[in-house]
């Protein structure tokens, strides 16, 4: 069965620091991993998409890697600003199921 | 916007009551989710549909729990009887799969429901 992990839990930096967010899985026989935030109340945003055969996947400030072989995903968020405060959590895809991971909590402090 | 739409919002219930969830996933979108999120289990997979066949119920307790997808642009997911342990937010998603393998999901904004 599928585990995967998020670490820290919750993280907290003052605004314009980059934030690394961690993701680790315990099978590396992926087809793909997606990162998503969700807002207090809200339902889940995907932010990306990347595929098993990728490396790394960008969009703005973001930037989200794979290394399947070790089973590791990297989350960058580049010079944080307190509307990034919001949980982010990824999920890795085995054919149709996803799993998700718990979920870091991040706040970015004025 | 293409978004999936859930109602109800929030749902409060007492024991023993039946509990109907909708969801209209996005238009073109083959493939429909139902997860359940608590702040023990985090989220889980209920039962997934794609084309509209029901591939995957293996995370529903079968005795009260039953989705269906009685249209493409139409998914329930009911409770009958509920308990107070089904408190918890429960979100549609979909996606346009072109294969087996799940592609980007868009969730709705999930059903909250308490029952007392």
């Amino acid at each position: 069965k599928q585990e995967v992990t998020q670490i820290p839990a919750a993280l907290s930096v003052p605004e314009g620091e980059n934030l690394v967010l961690n993701c680790s899985f315990t099978d590396s026989a992926i087809y793909n991993l997606q990162w998503f935030r969700q807002d207090p109340g809200k339902g889940l945003t995907s932010l990306l998409l990347i595929q098993s055969s990728q490396r790394e996947q960008t969009s703005g400030r973001l930037n989200a890697s794979l290394d399947k072989s070790s089973g590791r995903s990297t989350l960058y968020i580049a010079a944080s600003q307190p509307g990034d405060s919001a949980t982010y959590l990824c999920a890795v895809s085995d054919d149709y199921k996803l799993s998700f991971g718990a979920g870091t909590t991040v706040t970015v402090r004025a | 916007d293409a978004r999936v739409t859930q109602t109800p919002r929030h749902k409060v219930t007492e024991m023993g009551q039946e509990v109907t969830m909708r969801c209209q996933p996005i238009l073109g979108h083959n493939t429909v989710f139902w997860y359940r999120q608590t702040m023990m289990q985090g989220l889980e997979l209920l039962a997934y549909f794609r084309n509209r066949a029901p591939l995957d119920d293996s995370g529903m307790p079968k005795d009260r729990f039953s989705a269906e997808m009685p249209d493409a642009t139409l998914a329930t997911l009911k409770i009958q009887p509920s308990e107070p342990r089904d408190s918890a937010v429960y979100f549609c998603a979909s996606d346009q799969s072109g294969s087996t393998v799940t592609g980007e999901l868009f969730f709705g904004e999930g059903s909250r429901l308490t029952v007392l």
